[in-house]
């Protein structure tokens, strides 16, 4: 069976301070994929990363990063110099091979930029 | 545009009226699934299909129905709603079962 905990339900910032939301996987397979996707208030969902397994290189676009750590089986997601456009609903997921293509989402976390 | 369009977007119906939900997509993606969002829940798939004429069960299959009888469309089928069905509905499409997934804009289905 696969799992994803985004422990966080809701986070509240301020403008321009950086945030990290946390994302912890369980899986059996050793080929997987793990994605972000937005979800702003307007409620269509907004596709962000795809990382696989085998590449545990951290990426950066533009104010967004993400941290892939297959030791501590976590996908973290950091956006620096936050907006109030950033607030949303970011969800994590996990597709694996033998997860029977099922894409497994956490619970997701409510982020809120203030002013 | 590359998109996947679901309708209607929303939706109030009467528990035991039939509806169905269609899905389209102009991707000529193969992989098509269903899924429910639901507060505190995130999101679950209902059925996903990996090709024409092949589908499955996924999370929370009981109480849904769909078919897949051209690449294109998925349509989702409630045969007898009841109100626990009441629900945020999407529908995604990729281009394989391991690729990043494209979602139609959503439909909220009230059962009353």
């Amino acid at each position: 069976a696969q799992k994803v905990t985004q422990a966080q339900t809701e986070i509240s910032v301020v403008e321009k301070e950086d945030v990290t939301l946390d994302c912890v996987y369980e899986t059996r397979d050793t080929t997987y994929y793990l994605f972000w996707y937005k979800q702003p208030p307007s409620g269509e969902l907004v596709f962000l990363i795809r990382r696989n397994s085998f590449d545990e290189q951290n990426e950066i676009s533009g104010r967004y990063s993400w941290n892939f750590q297959k030791s501590t089986s976590s996908f973290n997601f950091t956006i620096t110099a936050s907006q109030v456009v950033d607030s949303a609903v970011y969800f994590c997921a996990l597709i694996s091979t033998g997860g029977g293509n099922k894409l497994t989402f956490g619970t997701g976390t409510q982020l809120k930029v203030e002013l | 545009e590359a998109q996947v369009t679901q309708n209607p977007r929303y939706l109030i119906t009467v528990t035991g009226k039939k509806l169905t939900v269609t899905c389209s997509q102009n991707m000529n993606h193969e992989y098509m699934s269903w899924y429910r969002q639901d507060p505190g829940l995130g999101l679950r798939q209902i059925y996903y299909s990996m090709n024409v004429e092949v589908t499955d069960k996924g999370d929370v299959p009981e109480g849904y129905k769909v078919s897949r009888k051209e690449k294109r469309n998925f349509p989702l089928i409630l045969e007898s709603p009841s109100p626990n069905q009441t629900s945020l509905y999407f529908c995604a499409s990729s281009f394989q079962g391991l690729a990043e997934a494209f979602f139609g804009q959503g439909t909220r289905l009230t059962v009353v």
